[in-house]
């Protein structure tokens, strides 16, 4: 374990589904991450959170909304999907936003 | 932004070989290079980062060089084995408004027993 957990570690929703993903790190860093791993293509960031301010949004779809209530707990909030949005989502964080990032083990979404 | 191109897509060795991945970056403010490990099913793991201050820094089985000028960076594996089969990412810092990470888009490394 790398000290940051991500739940649920599958999911399955429709298109009119509201979910929420959580993640949360035990490590003291104060700044997060979430991430977007579709097969074959890099992974895309999605927002980074610098002490608990988000600092990018990488033009993600609105459908997608992160909350940041403290250094500790990150959440990605779905609403709406499209199929596309299928994809394995990671969360990060690190000691500060050069450093090296620590992955959790990923949220496999699957839109229905 | 930062633009990563990593090479090969796929790469299949013999047991003992050395792999080499390669990666170049745009961006010539970048100034932190990691390699990243992913087994099948798991999160992706560093296995080790450079920074521009530094030409090649090594591991164990495991070392990273970086050409500053031409702006490229390599993954160096030698005597591989079974367990270093994986996708592997390279990736660099993005001189942006936050120093960020773009990412490679990866390599499946498979050793051959």
């Amino acid at each position: 374990e790398t000290g940051v957990t991500q739940t649920p570690r599958h999911l399955v929703m429709g298109m009119t589904n509201k979910k929420s993903l959580k993640c949360e790190q035990h490590l003291g860093h104060n700044a997060m991450y979430w991430y977007k791993q579709s097969a074959k293509k890099p992974l895309e960031l999605m927002f980074v959170y610098s002490l608990e301010e988000r600092v990018e949004n990488n033009s993600v779809p609105s459908r997608f909304s992160p909350e940041c209530p403290n250094s500790s707990h990150l959440f990605l909030h779905l609403h709406t999907l499209q199929p596309e949005d299928s994809a394995l989502y990671l969360c990060a964080s690190s000691p500060g936003l050069v450093n090296i990032q620590y992955f959790g083990a990923g949220t496999r979404l699957s839109v229905l | 932004g930062e633009n990563v191109e990593q090479h090969p897509s796929t790469l299949s060795v013999q047991e003992g070989d050395s792999a080499v991945i390669k990666c170049t970056y745009s961006d010539s403010a970048s100034n932190y290079f990691p390699w990243y490990k992913q087994e099948l099913g798991k999160r992706p793991q560093l296995i080790i980062d450079i920074r521009s201050n530094v030409g090649e820094k090594k591991d164990q089985r495991i070392a990273v060089t970086l050409n500053k000028t031409a702006k490229h960076f390599s993954l160096h594996i030698t005597e591989t084995q079974p367990e270093d089969s994986a996708v592997y990412f390279c990736a660099a810092s993005f001189s942006g408004s936050a120093r960020q990470l773009t990412f490679g888009s990866g390599t499946q490394l498979t050793v051959l027993p």
